[in-house]
């Protein structure tokens, strides 16, 4: 069965540094999408990302932040200079156009020391 | 602000009960809530609901929408060990910035445990 894939699982950056976190989306899926958990806490939509521009941002989402879809297939968000406050679960998800139901991703753990 | 509201926060039951878990939500434009549980990581879907009354059933899980008072309840029947996991409710709202295009605003969230 397709899924959604993530990398790395588990990221550990200094504060100030910049990571990259990747996502492979279920191949024929348009609608993209990333959130981040911080732990204990809810779900928090980040980005929405439809005919390869973004379509919603959330307050989170300020300009250290931005996404890209380089070659088609990996969706990918960069964190430009990453703050103690960045430390969180990070999932992907995409979906199908006329469906509901995203399918999400295994997350990747961000810890910033 | 758009918010989705759900209780209790946490739940300690034992195996057999039922449990029924709320979500309230206040958004500006509805278009359907959604259930995960999400248990070691993901989370995975477990229903959608678009219509009041309608109830949708999933083996002991069910789970109906009133979108007069604003809320849904997502019930457990006869619960096991495996039903032990944190559920979610998301509610799908229009994008300002793409018409057309949709995001998810979640709740906190119920941590059940279900104990032998």
């Amino acid at each position: 069965e397709p899924e959604v894939t993530q990398t790395p699982s588990h990221q550990v950056t200094q504060m100030g540094q910049e990571v990259i976190l990747r996502c492979v989306p279920i191949s024929n899926h348009l609608y993209f999408y990333w959130y981040r958990q911080i732990l204990g806490q809810k779900v928090e939509f980040l980005v929405s990302f439809y005919n390869n521009e973004i379509s919603e941002k959330s307050e989170i989402f300020d300009d250290q932040f931005s996404v890209e879809r380089p070659d088609g297939s990996n969706f990918t968000l960069k964190i430009r200079s990453t703050k103690l406050e960045d430390s969180a679960m990070y999932f992907c998800a995409s979906k199908i156009q006329g469906v509901w139901e995203q399918f999400f991703g295994p997350g990747t753990r961000l810890t910033v020391l | 602000e758009d918010k989705v509201v759900q209780s209790p926060l946490s739940l300690v039951v034992h195996e057999g009960d039922t449990v029924t878990l709320n979500c309230s939500y206040e958004v500006t434009n509805f278009r359907s809530l959604l259930w995960y549980k999400q248990e070691k990581k993901a989370p995975t879907f477990l229903f959608m609901l678009t219509s009041s009354g309608i109830e949708k059933k999933s083996g002991r899980l069910s789970s109906i929408l009133d979108k007069k008072e604003l809320f849904s309840i997502l019930n457990i029947t006869a619960t096991q060990t495996g039903d032990s996991a944190v559920y979610l409710c998301a509610v799908e709202v229009p994008n300002f910035l793409t018409s057309g295009t949709y995001k998810y605003i979640f709740g906190t969230g119920t941590r059940l445990k279900v104990l032998a």
